[in-house]
């Protein structure tokens, strides 16, 4: 089955380290978006990635890194800069020049909590 | 500034009331999306709906693009349907950007 799978589920940070989720989708989809979710808010745009090799930043890069080395993959790191880091990830794909029916699919997301 | 804004933020209801929820968006889109978000956090694309009226079970979306809003319609609210509904919308000339609104949280009551 074709989707989007992130990992882990849960994901619990030390002060001052660095930790990566994973995102990976088999869909062959060009853009890759991640989005973090605070509890009772909307989704914001961290970062996004229309093509291999290259992204964007977008509302909420400042404390991130991603790299896009391969189509399927677009891995988002939580540097230490990022102070408050407690969030539930969500990765995202979309064939932008698949115009009709649905666009955007979602992985189950990574709840990241700081201990 | 580009602005996804989604009304009413909160909505309880009786089991079996209809309910209409709205998203404004402030440019010209390529692209708009209704989700549904679980319990469980997972996102399910409800509509792919940049202009027109579409039609799924109980759910319909329609988009008016010339007037920048679109309109989600849930008929006969079962307890299943509680969650938050996300409107997102990709702007033209915005490299594929998706921005999401605040979204509205749906409480059906038994």
């Amino acid at each position: 089955d074709g989707g989007i799978t992130q990992s882990p589920k849960y994901l619990f940070r030390k002060e001052g380290q660095n930790v990566t989720l994973s995102c990976e989708q088999n869909l062959n989809h060009d853009a890759m978006y991640w989005y973090r979710q605070d509890p009772g808010q909307g989704l914001r745009l961290i970062y996004y990635s229309q093509i291999v090799n290259d992204f964007q930043k977008g509302d909420i890069a400042e404390g991130y890194s991603v790299s896009r080395e391969k189509k399927e993959s677009f891995p988002l790191t939580v540097t230490s800069a990022q102070k408050n880091p407690t969030a539930f990830y969500l990765c995202a794909s979309t064939n932008p020049r698949d115009r009709g029916g649905e666009k955007l699919f979602f992985g189950s997301g990574t709840q990241l909590s700081v201990l | 500034g580009i602005q996804v804004e989604q009304s009413p933020p909160d909505l309880i209801l009786q089991e079996g009331a209809n309910s209409t929820l709205r998203c404004n968006f402030s440019d010209s889109v390529n692209n708009l999306q209704w989700f549904h978000q679980n319990p469980w956090g997972q996102l399910i694309n409800l509509f792919y709906i940049p202009s027109g009226t579409k039609q799924n079970g109980r759910l319909s979306a329609t988009t008016v693009a010339t007037e920048r809003y679109s309109l989600l319609y849930i008929s006969s609210s079962q307890t299943t349907d509680s969650g938050v509904y996300f409107c997102a919308v990709e702007y033209v000339n915005r490299d594929d950007k998706i921005i999401f609104g605040k979204g509205t949280r749906l409480h059906i009551l038994p």
